[in-house]
């Protein structure tokens, strides 16, 4: 079946350093992906809507300028957190769908992140 | 405003019960809803959609209704076992972008 890919799954930066995270979609073409956050023991934010070839829709209360979202093909979208900060330590999930699969959307195995 | 609110942040049960989780909603009218599974420190793994002309939809032990009068959707998980023991999440499609609002879950113990 689909499979939605993220990397790294953990990465512990130094504040005020940036940080890259993949989402891949590896069998199926992906128009759009997600990127969510999520804080221990609380529910997935949403935090961008990724389209290919386009800009990224940011939710209200998220920094376009410190979360760089690049959608460059139709099976990878990358989320850059820019001058991290421990606040921002968190896990970030990448979500997918495929036309061919109706409306399933599929979750990437999220990714940890640390700032010290 | 708009609120995603599923019943008591935890759910302890026995083994071999049936365990009924529900999700309510305000001020969507949603395309679809999606219950997912996730356990701890992994992603949210898709269980079943219903769509808003569906009242009930099954999948092995588990089966979801839909009520968009009483704007609620119930997920049961019938003949419990320790595996189930997760956090379900529901989730609104309230777009045709497949946008997904998720609501606050519920964490499920099955004790044996």
């Amino acid at each position: 079946g689909a499979v939605v890919s993220q990397h790294p799954s953990r990465v512990i930066c130094k504040s005020g350093t940036s940080v890259k995270i993949e989402c891949r979609s590896l069998d199926f073409q992906a128009t759009t992906m997600f990127w969510y956050r999520q804080f221990p023991k609380q529910s997935l934010m949403l935090m961008a809507t990724s389209n290919e070839g386009s800009k990224a829709t940011y939710e209200q209360g998220v920094e376009k300028d410190k979360f760089l979202i690049n959608h460059a093909s139709l099976t990878l979208s990358t989320l850059t957190v820019t001058s991290a900060h421990p606040e921002d330590s968190s896990f970030y999930i990448c979500s997918a769908s495929s036309s061919s699969s109706g409306n399933t959307i599929y979750f990437g195995e999220g990714s940890w992140l640390t700032v010290v | 405003s708009q609120k995603i609110e599923q019943n008591s942040e935890a759910l302890n049960i026995q083994e071999g019960k049936t365990a009924t989780l529900t999700c309510n909603y305000t001020n969507y009218s949603p395309a679809y809803l999606q219950w997912y599974r996730q356990d701890p420190g992994r992603g949210p793994v898709f269980l079943l959609l219903i769509r808003e002309n569906e009242k009930e939809k099954r999948k092995e032990r588990l089966k979801v209704t839909f009520d968009t009068t009483l704007k609620q959707s119930l997920f049961h998980i019938t003949a419990s076992q320790p595996a189930d023991s997760a956090t379900y999440l529901c989730a609104l499609v309230h777009n045709a972008g497949n946008m997904l609002t998720f609501g606050g879950g519920t964490r499920l113990m099955v004790k044996p």
